[in-house]
Order: structure tokens, then C-alpha cells, then sequence
């Protein structure tokens, strides 16, 4: 079948870094993406791997090892604004597109 | 470009009722979405389009049905709504640009059934 699994949960304090975790399980994967999503609003787009390795954009990072099934997103320099669900997504090469049941990220002062 | 648009933004249906949410993008994208968003969970894939008059089932099709027209629409049809249909739906569309697959989403349709 196919799954993603991301913590449900993470909490951290502004200014520090936190890395959240993704593993997936499909065929035909073509790549992985990363969205952000606060309360009441729509997902926006952050990160996408199709290569294994590490994608930077700006205070984020994206990492993906197609071998171990497995990526994450790192924030760093943590803002209240960063407090959202945090959504791991993957396409397959069919166009389909899967996503993980989010994780809440939480930045405390 | 207004990107994606979504109509209408809030609706309450009565149960056995029927409507059509409507989705238009004006990106020129080949790849259109259909996800419900129950609340504190993940989005779920409905039904999602490659390219004009092709669709395809996603994860929770059953009491809808799309159509794909053209690049630019994306309508998705509710036969007969039901409680277990209160939800957001979020239309998105995206293109294949290099190596990123990156979904640009409407604002959604928040549909309550009762």
C-alpha cells in the first residue's frame, strides 16, 4: 500500500532547530514535498526532493534518501510564525499525489 | 495570475442534496487535485486530473465525481451529500517544472451536511 508517517507533535522554543521526520512507502515514487499549513488557512509549498540529498531554502532544509524511504524537513532559527501543521507529501510517477497526517509544530518564547 | 479559485467558500447542504464545487486555474498547469481536510488530520486525495478529459480515483472517491473539460477546470460533483461529507476541500494544480512538483492550492470550500 501507501503511507506516510510524520510525528503528530513537535514543540520547540524560538530561536533553536527542529527536524521533522518522514518515512513513506509507495511504488512508482517520483518525489518528496513539504508544506506548511496554519490554522484556517491553505497548505503552501516549502521543499521538494526528487534526488537524494539535501534541498536549502532559506531558514529551511529539506533531506531525502529514496534508499531508506525516508526524509525530513529542518527548520532553523525557529519564529512564533513557524508555529503550523507541517505536511509530508509524495508523488508517484503517475501524477498521484499522497499526504501524511501532518505534524503540529509549536514555538514557545 | 489569481492562481487557484475556489467557489463557493462556505456551504451547508441538507443530507440528500446535491452540488458542484468549483476549481479554475489560470497557470496553464497539466495536474489537478481534489483533497478533503477533516479537522486535525492530513489532506485526502478524492480525485485528481494529468491533463484535460483524463481523471483518475484517489484515496476517498466514493459520493463524488469529477469532470476535466479543459486545462483550466476542475469541478467536483457531490451526489446525494451526506454528514460524513462535512469537511474542507482544497483544489490544487501543478506542473512539472525541472525537479519540483510544486502544488499551488485554492483557499477552500469549508461544506458543512446536516
Amino acid at each position: 500500500g501507501q503511507s506516510l508517517e510524520q510525528p503528530s507533535e513537535v514543540t520547540a522554543v524560538e530561536g533553536a532547530i527542529v527536524q521533522i521526520n518522514c518515512t513513506y512507502q509507495t511504488s512508482g515514487f517520483y518525489g518528496l514535498s513539504w508544506y506548511q499549513q496554519h490554522d484556517g488557512g491553505a497548505p503552501t509549498f516549502l521543499s521538494y526532493n526528487a534526488l537524494d540529498g539535501l534541498e536549502e531554502t532559506g531558514r529551511f532544509s529539506s533531506f531525502l534518501s529514496r534508499s531508506d524511504s525516508y526524509g525530513y524537513l529542518l527548520l532553523q532559527e525557529l519564529q512564533m510564525k513557524d508555529s503550523a501543521s507541517y505536511f509530508c507529501a509524495f508523488n508517484t510517477n503517475a501524477g498521484k499525489s499522497t499526504f501524511g497526517d501532518g505534524t503540529t509544530l509549536t514555538v514557545k518564547p | 495570475n489569481a492562481g487557484v479559485t475556489q467557489t463557493p467558500k462556505f456551504r451547508i447542504l441538507k443530507i440528500g442534496q446535491s452540488m458542484t464545487l468549483q476549481c479554475t486555474q489560470d497557470m496553464n498547469h497539466n495536474y489537478m487535485y481534489w483533497y478533503r481536510q477533516d479537522p486535525g488530520m492530513g489532506l485526502k486525495l478524492i480525485y485528481y486530473s494529468v491533463g484535460a478529459g483524463i481523471t483518475d480515483k484517489g484515496e476517498v472517491p466514493n459520493g463524488y465525481n469529477v469532470s476535466r473539460s479543459t486545462t483550466e477546470d476542475f469541478p467536483l460533483r457531490l451526489e446525494l451529500a451526506a454528514p460524513s461529507q462535512t469537511s474542507v476541500y482544497f483544489c490544487a494544480s501543478s506542473n512539472l517544472k525541472g525537479q519540483t512538483y510544486e502544488q499551488y492550492f485554492g483557499p477552500g470550500t469549508r461544506l458543512t451536511v446536516t
